[in-house]
């Protein structure tokens, strides 16, 4: 199985910073990495799908990169309500799905 | 507006078995594949199991696999998770997902598209 792993686990940051989540994949995926964004009580969110395309809808302060086993997902200029839950999920191996375990932004 | 409504957790035994259901609306929903993932109280996101536009297709977790069985209905727009011989890890808050799939381009594109908003299992003595 493939196994995502997801640093750092918790982050402070302060609104306006710029944040940089990271994935890594315990084998090759290409681009096969989707990001979501859950708040709590919420379902998660589709925010980036296949590395770095962005979702309809989802602000530009968003991106994702990265390719094979290393990716990220960065915020260029934390918003209020940026503070969530954000996990990794590849989609590269057939029908079985994995996420990493969340990274928890949190207001410093 | 798509809407997935999932129905049916409760309170369970270890051992037990329960059927939860999901209601799609507001898109055509055999024409997709659908999800079911769990997230367990505090925890992270796990994929439990995956069934084709036809109800062909079936796929699982292996944490669930040989007890727990995914069905739809078409006619009634609906998706179920039969759960059988439950235990103390199954408890969790079930949600169930579209899959968005398309082949079209130089890579194929797959994500959890439209997510319900949960129904909870807690499976305790």
């Amino acid at each position: 199985d493939i196994q995502m792993t997801q640093s750092p686990s918790s982050l402070s940051a302060s609104v306006g910073d710029r944040v940089t989540i990271t994935c890594r994949a315990s084998q090759s995926i290409s681009s096969y990495l989707n990001w979501y964004q859950q708040k709590p009580g919420k379902a998660p969110k589709l925010l980036i799908y296949a590395a770095s395309s962005l979702q309809s809808g989802v602000p530009s302060r968003f991106s994702g990169s990265g390719s094979g086993t290393d990716f990220t997902l960065t915020i260029s200029s934390l918003q209020p309500e940026d503070f969530a839950t954000y996990y990794c999920q590849q989609s590269y191996s057939t029908h079985m799905y994995t996420f990493g375990q969340g990274t928890k932004l949190e207001i410093k | 507006e798509v809407q997935l409504v999932e129905s049916g957790g409760v309170v369970v035994q270890p051992g037990g078995s329960l059927r939860l259901s999901c209601a799609a609306s507001g898109f055509t929903f055999d024409d997709y594949a659908m999800h079911w993932v769990r997230q367990a109280p505090g925890k992270g996101l796990e994929w439990v199991s995956l069934i084709s536009w036809d109800g062909g297709s079936t796929y699982y977790a292996d944490s669930v696999k040989g007890r727990f069985t995914i069905s739809r209905d078409n006619s009634k727009n609906s998706l179920y998770l039969q759960m059988n011989s439950l235990r103390a890890e199954d408890t969790a808050l079930y949600y169930c997902a579209s899959n968005y799939y398309d082949s079209s381009g130089y890579q194929v594109i797959e994500y959890f598209q439209h997510w319900g908003q949960g129904t909870l299992v807690t499976v305790s003595s």
